[in-house]
């Protein structure tokens, strides 16, 4: 079935360190891959998306990588800052446009 | 996704009550969805609509029920046979020419 695993649960890393999280699909017809920050008691947003056309993304200090063969794509934020602490989801569509989310990465900014 | 709003905030709800719970946009995006999602815990899809008058059940659907009548509008009935519906319910939008979806701000639910 469609199913998003994402890893890991909890990350910790020192400010000014990188971070990345990594998920993995099942369906290889998944063509958007898209990641989201979410902020305590705040709705998830959109920080950055990929398509399955292009292997990686980039957006200042976040970057999206995408292995289509191996079917796992994955969250590379560098020079991190105490405001990157918050929760990220993975997900991505499958062929009847529904997005399937991953459980989820509490990421941990230490000062 | 300041375009998408959901009401009330907050709201409580004393058991073998429904309530609804509001979701409207003005992105003139054609589908719409509704999250569950619990404290520390990701999204659950409870159903989506990809046009108006058509809606599909998600993955958690037992004890809700939506409609769509209008483009603009996704309501979502909480019934009294959802045996727990404490939790944050989220309302989503996504436009027809790209899969981005967007989300509202949220209504959190608490069964008194």
């Amino acid at each position: 079935g469609e199913n998003v695993e994402q890893h890991p649960s909890t990350l910790s890393v020192q400010e000014g360190d990188s971070a990345v999280i990594k998920c993995t699909y099942s369906d290889s017809a998944s063509n958007y891959f898209p990641w989201y920050k979410q902020e305590l008691g705040k709705r998830p947003q959109l920080i950055i998306d990929i398509r399955s056309n292009v292997g990686e993304k980039k957006d200042q200090r976040i970057a999206v990588t995408l292995n289509k063969t191996a079917k796992h794509f994955s969250l590379h934020i560098t020079e991190t800052q105490p405001e990157d602490s918050a929760v990220y989801f993975c997900a991505a569509i499958f062929g009847n446009e529904k997005l399937t989310f991953g459980t989820g990465t509490r990421l941990t900014i230490i000062p | 996704d300041g375009g998408i709003t959901q009401s009330p905030k907050y709201l409580f709800r004393k058991e073998g009550q429904n309530v609804t719970l509001s979701c409207e946009q003005n992105l003139n995006h054609d589908a719409m969805y509704w999250y569950r999602q619990d404290p520390g815990q990701g999204l659950r899809l409870i159903y989506y609509s990809q046009i108006v008058n058509d809606f599909q059940k998600g993955d958690i659907a037992e004890g809700y029920s939506v409609s769509r009548e209008k483009k603009e509008s996704f309501p979502l009935t909480v019934t009294s046979a959802q045996k727990n519906p404490t939790a944050f319910y989220l309302c989503a939008s996504t436009s027809g020419d790209t899969d981005t979806q967007y989300f509202g701000p949220g209504t959190r639910l608490t069964v008194l």
